[in-house]
């Protein structure tokens, strides 16, 4: 159980367009989600974290309007990179945690990446 | 706020034992984790601990904490090629949240 999953897996496109990345909670209802993004050879920096029906909450330095985060349902939320450019190319991580006890709480679960890259 | 520090590299021979080590700053910390991270893929949580608890053990897993020093240590006994991977400690709230990561610590297993 606990199962994060992510779409697309990997993207190319090209400088200006924007990119949609998927992640849902297979077999769990995900009370909060999380995104990351993890340059080569780096840790995971925590870009923004969103709760089911709210606006999601952006760490210090991420540009909100760059990054639109939706989080529709208990199981999906969406990452929208806006007029994409080269810097950012990246690996990008979700995670999702749950309060109910159908799955651990005391952890986040995160998805398997989706890897991005802007011509 | 938490700084979660790691060594980067660590190399051991097929069969030996790891010790991946790990320091935090944030005593008020909760929950440590140890998440593997293999090559182009995403994370997978391999243990954690309460603050509340020195050592957890799970199969060939080992976590040790010393919560006066803020030094977590992960052990893998009888280190495979299969343990090749990057590791990544990561602390967080008494809300299983704000997660703060590691550098990763990078262990390669010598045939």
């Amino acid at each position: 159980g606990a199962v994060v999953s992510q779409h697309p897996s990997w993207v190319i496109c090209k400088s200006g367009t924007s990119v949609k990345i998927e992640c849902r909670s297979l077999d769990f209802q995900a009370t909060t989600m999380f995104w990351y993004r993890q340059f080569p050879k780096q840790s995971l920096m925590l870009m923004a974290t969103s709760n089911e029906g709210s606006k999601a909450t952006y760490e210090q330095g991420v540009e909100k309007d760059k990054f639109l985060i939706n989080h529709a349902s208990l199981t999906l939320s969406t990452l929208t990179v806006t007029s994409a450019h080269p810097e950012d190319s990246s690996f990008y991580i979700c995670s999702a945690r749950s309060l109910r006890s159908e799955v651990n709480t005391d952890t986040q679960y995160f998805g398997p990446g989706t890897r991005l890259t802007v011509l | 706020g938490e700084d979660v520090e790691q060594s980067l590299f660590l190399s051991v021979r097929e069969g030996d034992s790891s010790v991946i080590n790990c320091t935090y700053t944030d005593s008020s910390s909760t929950y440590l984790y140890w998440y593997k991270q293999e090559p182009g893929a995403g994370l997978q949580l391999l243990t954690y601990i309460f603050s509340n608890m020195d050592m957890k053990q799970d199969q060939r897993l080992t976590v040790l904490l010393n919560k006066k020093d803020k030094h977590l240590s992960l052990r893998i006994a009888d280190t495979q090629t299969g343990d090749s991977a990057i590791y990544f400690c990561a602390a967080a709230d008494n809300y299983g949240q704000n997660f703060v990561f590691g550098p990763g610590t990078r262990l390669s297993v010598l045939p």
